[in-house]
């Protein structure tokens, strides 16, 4: 099944905590992104990589390292969680950087 | 940055009926506008696109326009079904291209049966 995967789908942690969350694409795209979707719903990007290289880094605090060991993987480490790290991170990719194509079913981190 | 602005936040229509829901965009410089609709507990999935050098696009019941002098967009879907509720969210690519995608604040959309 070609698609663009998730884990964990849930996250339940403290304050203060390090956390890491994974994506895999088999859709051979060479463009992944991290976007953070808050309460409100909005959607913003956080990082884009094309062919394991960064390309995009959005206002995003140090906290947060993504990391690509290759054009199918995008992982996301969050240090030292705070409360308003709370949100839904999609994972994405694209066919070169025509913009996000496919989405993965998103990470559901709570900060408590 | 790119500002894109949508309207409305949430749309209810009749089953059968069309449903339409616009955006603006500041930076002239957008040239790729795509859509996604989202389903509850799921992500954002592409639905349709067009890109500044067209100005209309159909996909079937969906359908996308532009007006690049107005900097609007909207997206049109004609004989509404029930599983077409969702959220739906414009994007705008903004200066530095399709990669980084600006996003609309999202339409509740409801097809009543």
């Amino acid at each position: 099944d070609t698609a663009v995967s998730q884990t964990p789908k849930y996250l339940v942690t403290q304050m203060g905590n390090d956390k890491s969350i994974k994506c895999e694409q088999n859709l051979g795209h060479d463009t992944m992104y991290w976007y953070k979707q808050d309460s409100k719903k909005f959607l913003k990007i956080m990082f884009s990589y094309n062919n394991k290289e960064l390309i995009i880094n959005e206002t995003v605090p140090n906290r947060f390292s993504p990391k690509s060991p290759d054009k199918a993987h995008l992982n996301l480490h969050i240090n030292s969680l705070e409360l308003g790290d709370s949100a839904v991170y999609f994972c994405a990719s694209s066919q070169n950087l025509q913009g996000a194509e496919k989405f993965g079913p998103g990470t559901r981190l709570l900060v408590l | 940055g790119e500002n894109v602005e949508q309207h409305p936040s949430t749309l209810s229509v009749q089953e059968g009926d069309s449903a339409v829901i616009k955006c603006t965009y500041s930076d002239s410089a957008s040239n790729y506008f795509p859509w996604y609709k989202q389903e509850l507990g799921k992500g954002p999935q592409l639905i349709i696109d067009i890109r500044s050098n067209v100005g209309e696009k159909k996909d079937q019941r969906i359908a996308v326009t532009l007006n690049k002098t107005a900097k609007h967009f909207s997206l049109h879907i004609t004989e509404t079904q029930p599983e077409d509720s969702a959220v739906y969210f414009c994007a705008a690519s903004g200066q530095t291209g399709a990669n980084n995608l600006f996003f609309g604040t999202g339409t509740r959309l409801t097809v009543i049966p």
